[in-house]
């Protein structure tokens, strides 16, 4: 099905391991996006890409890194999780900003 | 910082009415603009741009005020499936960057039987 898929959909991981979100579109969108929600602070971009290849930090970039080898991916990998990182993370890709579709989410758990 | 302010609510409003609700950024450079609505556990989808003549779509119509510094949306003749989070969001566009596209906290909505 065309669309935005991210997986897991559920994670709980111990603090100090490293966990990958996966994000895949099948639009062929540009702009492909990585948002943490929590309580309080809504959605916050953690980072984002314009392209294949080309990443840039967002609001909370500490704690994560990313990639882009494909247009269609975009991974999100936390290299040491810790307590603070739990929290919904969503998906998002467009072909301009604004008008931006998201992914259903990956609810994570830090232990 | 840039901000984008919204009433948190909730706002409970009974099912039928006509509810408003407003949304306030602080960068009078800012080119574009949108509501998303969020369902409980659900991710945002976009619900409408908003133009600077103002749009509608069906029950639903978003207005710009540039001078003021705000953006509206207005919902008539409510149904309960309208219950959600609307959240709104502003780009400024910097350099192409989506660091300048910034959404709001999201104002609650009820609407009761």
């Amino acid at each position: 099905d065309a669309g935005i898929t991210q997986s897991p959909r559920y994670k709980i991981t111990e603090t100090g391991r490293q966990v990958t979100l996966m994000c895949h579109q099948t639009w062929s969108h540009s702009y492909m996006f990585w948002y943490r929600q929590d309580l309080g602070h809504g959605l916050r971009l953690i980072y984002y890409s314009a392209a294949a290849d080309i990443t840039d930090k967002g609001e909370v970039p500490d704690g994560y890194v990313v990639s882009r080898s494909k247009t269609e991916n975009f991974p999100l990998t936390l290299e040491s999780a810790t307590r603070s990182q739990t929290s919904v993370y969503f998906c998002a890709s467009s072909i301009f900003l604004g008008a931006i579709a998201f992914g259903s989410g990956t609810r994570l758990t830090v232990v | 910082r840039k901000e984008v302010e919204q009433d948190p609510g909730p706002f409970n409003v009974p099912e039928g009415a006509t509810v408003a609700f407003n949304c306030t950024y602080s960068n009078s450079a800012s080119q574009s603009f949108f509501w998303y609505r969020q369902d409980c556990r659900k991710e945002p989808k976009l619900l409408m741009s908003v133009y600077s003549s103002g749009n509608e779509d069906g029950r639903f119509t978003a207005q710009l005020n540039r001078a003021s510094q705000y953006i509206s949306l207005l919902i008539r003749d409510s149904k309960l499936s309208d219950s959600a989070t609307y959240l709104c969001v502003v780009n400024w566009e910097s350099g192409g960057g989506a660091d300048g596209l910034t959404f709001g906290k999201g104002t609650h909505l009820i609407i009761q039987p």
